[in-house]
């Protein structure tokens, strides 16, 4: 069964520099989440898109900006990156209230 | 403030014994609670969930229960098995804006089963 893709899978950035990942959902599911989750941390959520509109907003820095796009996919933008950027950015999707369904995750390092 | 509380970081158990995980949350307005498994380098994988509305329930080895007067939740497994050696995240849950759930995760709890 298809499941979540997120791309790239690792990212090294300089500080200051921009990064985009990127995430596929499964298809037919309407909601995309966006969680990171930092070096010894659980996942805190950022950000999330309902048919492609923004649906809620967590713990995600004015620095950042995401969306969802028309195929459903959703890429989130990290501007001025910081080196306390540097963790794993996860992707979920799911449809209407079920569970979520995470990808493999994309690692970024800021340095 | 963490809303959703793991507070055993670690868990060993043997083989074919019981696991027990615990999670402690503090918002009453949580109606959706899950259990999801992460290996290393992985995305967590959702393994089992509990409606507020339930106390108990069980998926194959897995069982979760909920205690809603003493915000708790459990994860029984039983038997262990050591494929199971994985970080153990609770999550919980409330309805936002547009259907669409965030998930609060608590910290982790790595559970090794030895063999």
């Amino acid at each position: 069964a298809a499941g979540v893709i997120q791309s790239p899978r690792h990212l090294i950035k300089e500080k200051r520099e921009t990064a985009t990942l990127k995430c596929y959902p499964i298809p037919r599911h309407d909601t995309v989440y966006w969680y990171q989750q930092g070096p010894g941390q659980d996942p805190q959520f950022l950000i999330s898109f309902y048919e492609k509109m923004q649906s809620d907003k967590g713990s995600i820095p004015d620095r950042f900006s995401a969306q969802q796009f028309s195929d459903y996919h959703s890429e989130l933008n990290m501007s001025s990156l910081e080196l306390g950027d540097s963790a794993l950015y996860f992707c979920a999707s799911s449809l209407d209230t079920g569970e979520l369904f995470f990808g493999e995750g994309s690692r970024l390092t800021v340095l | 403030d963490q809303q959703v509380k793991q507070n055993s970081p670690s868990l060993s158990v043997q083989e074919g014994r019981i696991s027990i995980l615990n999670c402690d949350y503090t918002n009453s307005m949580f109606d959706y609670f899950l259990w999801y498994k992460k290996y290393p380098a992985e995305g967590p994988t959702f393994l089992i969930s509990i409606s507020s509305i339930k106390d108990k329930n069980e998926d194959g080895r897995f069982t979760v229960f909920l205690n809603k007067s003493a915000k708790h939740l459990s994860l029984h497994i039983v038997p262990s098995q050591p494929g199971d050696s994985a970080v153990y995240f609770c999550a919980a849950s409330l309805i936002s804006s547009g259907s669409a759930r965030q998930l609060t995760f608590g910290s982790g709890t790595q559970l090794t089963v030895l063999p």
